[in-house]
C-alpha cells in the first residue's frame, strides 16, 4: 500500500497570505488527523476529520480549517498568516480503530515570511 | 486532563550501548493506547510499537523492547545494541478510543555515535 502522501513538501508565503496544503491517506483509511510541529510547541493536534465530518478539534484559532472529501483525501487550509504559523505540517490517516497506530506522511514545511 | 512527558531532553550513546527513553503519562480514561514514533531528520513520524491499557505484558520485538507499568503510569522504550541509524527523536504518545488525537510527549533526541 502507498503511505501517506502530503503535497507540497515546502512552501514559502508572505504574512497576510493563505495556503492549502493537502493530504492523501492510506487506501481505506478513514480518518485523517493534522498535526503541527515547531521547535517551542512540539507537536500539537489539529483536528481530526471522519467521513468528511471534523470529530475533534485542537486549541488553534479559527484561521485555521480543514475538510475532508468522499473519497478521504483532507485539505488544510490557513488564513491570514502569521509568522509564528511557520512549522512542520503533518498529516496521518488510521482506519480509527483505537488500537490501530497513526500513519504520518512527509509532512509539509511552511515558512511564513 | 492528557499529558505525556518525556524528561529526557537528549541522550548521547556510543554504538552498542543499550539505551531506555523514558516517558511518563497521564490519564483519567480507563481505556486508552500508547505508542512509540521515531522521527528522523527527513521528518516523517514512523510507529514504533504501541499497547493497550488492559495489556500489560511486556515484549520484545528485534532490538526494542518496552516496559509498560499500569502503576507508576510508564510506558520505557528500551533499544538494544544501539546502531548509528537509531539517531532521530523519539516520541512517547497517548490515544484515547475512538478518536485521531495523539497527546505527544516533547521528544527524546537520540544520538548515538560510532
Amino acid at each position: 500500500k502507498a503511505g501517506v502522501t502530503q503535497t507540497p513538501r515546502y512552501l514559502i508565503k508572505t504574512r497576510g497570505q493563505q495556503v492549502t496544503l493537502s493530504c492523501s491517506p492510506i487506501s481505506g483509511h478513514r480518518s485523517v488527523s493534522w498535526y503541527q510541529q515547531t521547535p517551542g510547541q512540539g507537536l500539537q493536534f489539529l483536528f481530526e476529520y471522519f467521513s468528511e465530518t471534523q470529530r475533534n478539534k485542537g486549541n488553534f484559532p479559527g484561521r485555521f480549517s480543514g475538510r475532508q472529501f468522499s473519497n478521504s483525501r483532507s485539505e488544510m487550509n490557513v488564513s491570514t498568516l502569521e509568522l509564528g504559523d511557520s512549522a512542520l505540517y503533518l498529516c496521518a490517516s488510521s482506519p480509527r480503530d483505537g488500537n490501530s497506530p497513526l500513519h504520518f506522511g512527509n509532512g509539509t514545511r511552511l515558512t511564513v515570511t | 486532563a492528557q499529558k505525556v512527558t518525556q524528561a529526557q531532553t537528549e541522550i548521547s550513546v556510543v554504538e552498542k550501548e543499550d539505551v531506555t527513553l523514558d516517558c511518563v503519562y497521564e490519564t483519567r480514561d480507563t481505556t486508552y493506547y500508547l505508542f512509540w514514533y521515531k522521527q528522523p531528520p527527513s521528518g516523517e513520524l514512523v510507529f514504533l510499537i504501541r499497547r493497550n491499557s488492559f495489556d500489560e505484558q511486556n515484549e520484545i520485538s528485534g532490538r526494542y523492547s518496552w516496559n509498560f507499568q499500569k502503576s507508576t503510569s510508564s510506558f520505557n522504550f528500551t533499544i538494544t545494541a544501539s546502531q548509528v541509524v537509531d539517531s532521530a527523536v523519539y516520541f512517547c504518545a497517548l490515544r484515547a478510543p475512538d478518536t485521531g488525537k495523539l497527546i505527544f510527549g516533547q521528544g527524546t533526541t537520540l544520538q548515538v555515535k560510532p
